[in-house]
């Protein structure tokens, strides 16, 4: 069975920095580009980031670009997402997500439930 | 960037209904779009990629179609496990990003 658990998410100030991290089980994690989405308080989703299955690539939204890094370490089976300069637009909840992997078509099957980030004074 | 529009926005129907939903792409992404269902509190879950093809596990009754600029994600008919909020997705840089979604339609019981 896929698992997908994230954590690292506390209250934290503007201008603070975060590592989220993300356990992943039951596929094999390095042959999987794997995916960062955050969802802010009663509003709708937000893809954040990707990182290819070897690291090698990586991508980011327009409104995180400079201020955050994923990583992944397939070693440990895991993905992170180190968060600095953060701002009270950053509050959410932050979901890790696998890709499909399908041919030439993404889309993302599994989802964890999330962690939430909270960005205030 | 690609955008994506949603519309309705909100949806009100009645079990056994038939629900239509379409995502608009402000260019073409030829079929390089997924949809997705999320319940309250609860993670977003797979439903259709590629536009038309339904996620392994996924009920029959929902069917996706649609190529370039417009889709719909159609509900044949409504079952009490359905209200919740669809949103598309687009992947037309795929393996790249970005990977936007579209605001979402919110299913509601009439």
């Amino acid at each position: 069975e896929v698992q997908l658990v994230e954590s690292g998410g506390v209250v934290v100030q503007p201008g603070g920095s975060l590592r989220l991290s993300c356990a992943a089980s039951g596929f094999m994690f390095d042959d999987y580009t794997m995916h960062w989405v955050r969802q802010a308080p009663g509003k709708g989703l937000e893809w954040v980031s990707l990182i290819s299955w070897d690291g090698g690539s990586t991508y980011y939204a327009d409104s995180v670009k400079g201020r955050f890094t994923i990583s992944r370490d397939n070693s440990k089976n895991s993905l992170y997402l180190q968060m600095n300069s953060l701002r009270t637009e950053d509050t959410a909840l932050y979901y890790c997500a696998k890709d499909l992997d399908y041919g030439d078509y993404g889309a993302f099957d599994y989802w964890g439930q999330g962690t939430l980030v909270t960005v205030s004074s | 960037d690609i955008q994506l529009t949603q519309s309705p926005s909100f949806l009100s129907a009645s079990v056994g209904d038939r629900v239509t939903i379409t995502c608009r792409a402000s260019q073409g992404i030829s079929s390089y779009l997924a949809w997705y269902q999320q319940k309250p509190g609860k993670a977003p879950k797979l439903l259709i990629y590629a536009a038309s093809t339904l996620q392994s596990g996924v009920p029959s009754r929902f069917s996706g179609s649609g190529s370039g600029t417009e889709f719909t994600l159609t509900i044949s008919s409504l079952q009490p496990e359905d209200f919740a909020t669809y949103y598309c997705q687009q992947l037309n840089s795929y393996p790249r990003g970005p990977n936007t979604f579209g605001p979402g339609t919110k299913v509601d019981i009439k």
